[in-house]
């Protein structure tokens, strides 16, 4: 299985920060890489596919980047909105295999 | 605009088999333009991807977990769903079903979750 690692868990910040998730494969691959914003209670939300593909209607402070083996998310400008978990994910072979989450808390 | 509903008993006794069924309203369920998927994630722990279908009936699984899993299809209802065998208490989890959607880029389909349902809770107790 490909283990998806990310960094850090956890991360503190206020209202129009820039954030940035790493996520790091255990193996290289290309695009194969989402990401998704959870919030508890609510179903799971993809922000970026295809590794830096924009969801539609996801605004456009998120952004993806990345290849091979590292990988980023980042949201420009933090909203009160965007306190939740953030997840990435591989479909490059199967079993498709998760981040152990990235939980955005207000500072 | 497509949305998905887990349905199933929230308990589930120990060895027995747990059953979830997911609806699929307001698209094209059978177009061929999708596959279908599970996904669970434990208290406190991360998501576990189990499986996935497309409408034709073919299926890919978690191999930690494809012993003891079947996901099925039934286009006329516009449903899938989840059968996981023998459980025990680390099988108690939120189950969530998902639309998986693909890009085609420089000859390569890249796979990605697009729509989830809200989830479900299920607990395995006696």
């Amino acid at each position: 299985d490909i283990q998806m690692t990310q960094s850090p868990s956890s991360v503190s910040a206020s209202v129009g920060d820039r954030v940035t998730i790493t996520c790091r494969a255990s193996q290289g691959f290309s695009r194969w890489l989402a990401w998704y914003q959870h919030k508890p209670g609510k179903a799971p939300k993809l922000l970026i596919y295809a590794a830096s593909r924009l969801q539609s209607g996801v605004p456009s402070r998120f952004s993806g980047s990345g290849s091979g083996t590292d990988f980023t998310l980042t949201i420009s400008s933090l909203q009160p909105e965007d306190f939740a978990t953030y997840y990435c994910q591989q479909a490059h072979s199967f079993p498709y295999t998760f981040g152990q989450g990235t939980k955005l808390e207000i500072k | 605009q497509v949305q998905l509903q887990e349905s199933g008993p929230g308990l589930v006794e120990p060895s027995q088999t747990l059953s979830l069924t997911c609806t699929v309203s307001g698209g094209s369920f059978s177009s061929g333009s999708y596959y279908w998927s599970w996904i669970r994630q434990p208290a406190g722990k991360g998501l576990e991807w189990i499986g996935r279908i497309y409408t034709s009936g073919s299926t890919n699984y978690n191999p930690s977990l494809e012993s003891r899993v079947t996901i099925s299809v039934d286009t006329s209802k516009n449903q899938f769903s989840l059968k996981l065998s023998s459980v025990t208490a680390a099988d108690t989890a939120v189950y969530y079903c998902a639309r998986v959607a693909w890009l085609r880029l420089e000859g390569y389909y890249y796979y990605y979750m697009d729509v989830w349902g809200e989830g479900t809770t299920v607990s395995v107790s006696s």
